[in-house]
């Protein structure tokens, strides 16, 4: 079992629409980070979540330390938000971070 | 500008013939880490430094060295590269663990 499990492995939608994706894990943790990578390659950092919410722009993250559970929502959603979001958890034992295998997302116009 | 840089960007090679991929970063982070993605895999850490002279294996180092001299440099050793190496790979670093991680752009590497 992935100690980290992210869903849905795609998922297309339409411009407008209220995107959620979700990302569980198994192991304690002293937090949680939401990535995006777009189509040309680049990874870039969006959110680090210990508690609670985050917003930013048209994106929030959420995490529930008791569930082991986060989610990324996208509002008003637009075809530039067509990317690879990446969910990965930092250890509380030694602080390494274990990845989630990705959610590919594609906003159609 | 704050930036992790790596270089090549694309690299074709041939098995066996000795390659490094340079990372370096501008703003002093003291860990650094290399990870390799491949398709339906996900990102997987090769080897990682907390500091200078520090460095660790991650979960796939085999067939992989690293060295940290300086703080700002973390280069990518393949002594004798195989096609199983034909991967992208990322160079990151950060302040510390569990901070947010600066991503290099990415180095596509085939190994023919």
């Amino acid at each position: 079992k992935n100690e980290v499990e992210q869903s849905p492995q795609n998922l297309t939608a339409q411009e407008g629409e209220f995107i959620t994706i979700n990302c569980s894990y198994s192991v304690g943790i002293s937090a949680l980070h939401w990535l995006q990578q777009h189509p040309g390659g680049g990874i870039v950092s969006l959110f680090m979540l210990s508690s609670g919410k985050k917003k930013h722009g048209r994106l929030i993250a959420t995490i529930n330390i008791q569930e082991k559970h986060s989610s990324l929502h996208i509002t008003a959603s637009h075809p530039r938000d067509s990317a690879v979001y990446i969910c990965a958890v930092a250890m509380d034992s030694n602080y390494q971070l274990i990845w989630g295998a990705g959610t590919k997302l594609i906003i159609k116009p | 500008e704050a930036q992790v840089t790596q270089n090549p960007r694309y690299l074709i090679t041939v098995t066996g013939k000795k390659l490094t991929v340079t990372c370096s970063q501008n703003m002093n982070h003291e860990y650094m880490s290399w990870y390799r993605q491949d398709p339906g895999l996900g990102l997987r850490q090769i080897y990682y430094s907390m500091n200078v002279e520090v460095t660790d294996k991650g979960d796939v180092p085999e067939g992989y060295k690293v060295s940290r001299k300086e703080k700002r440099n973390f280069p990518l050793i393949l002594e004798s590269p195989s096609p199983n190496q034909t991967s992208l790979y990322f160079c990151a670093s950060s302040f510390s663990p569990p901070y947010e991680q600066y991503f290099g752009p990415g180095t596509r590497l085939t190994v023919t």
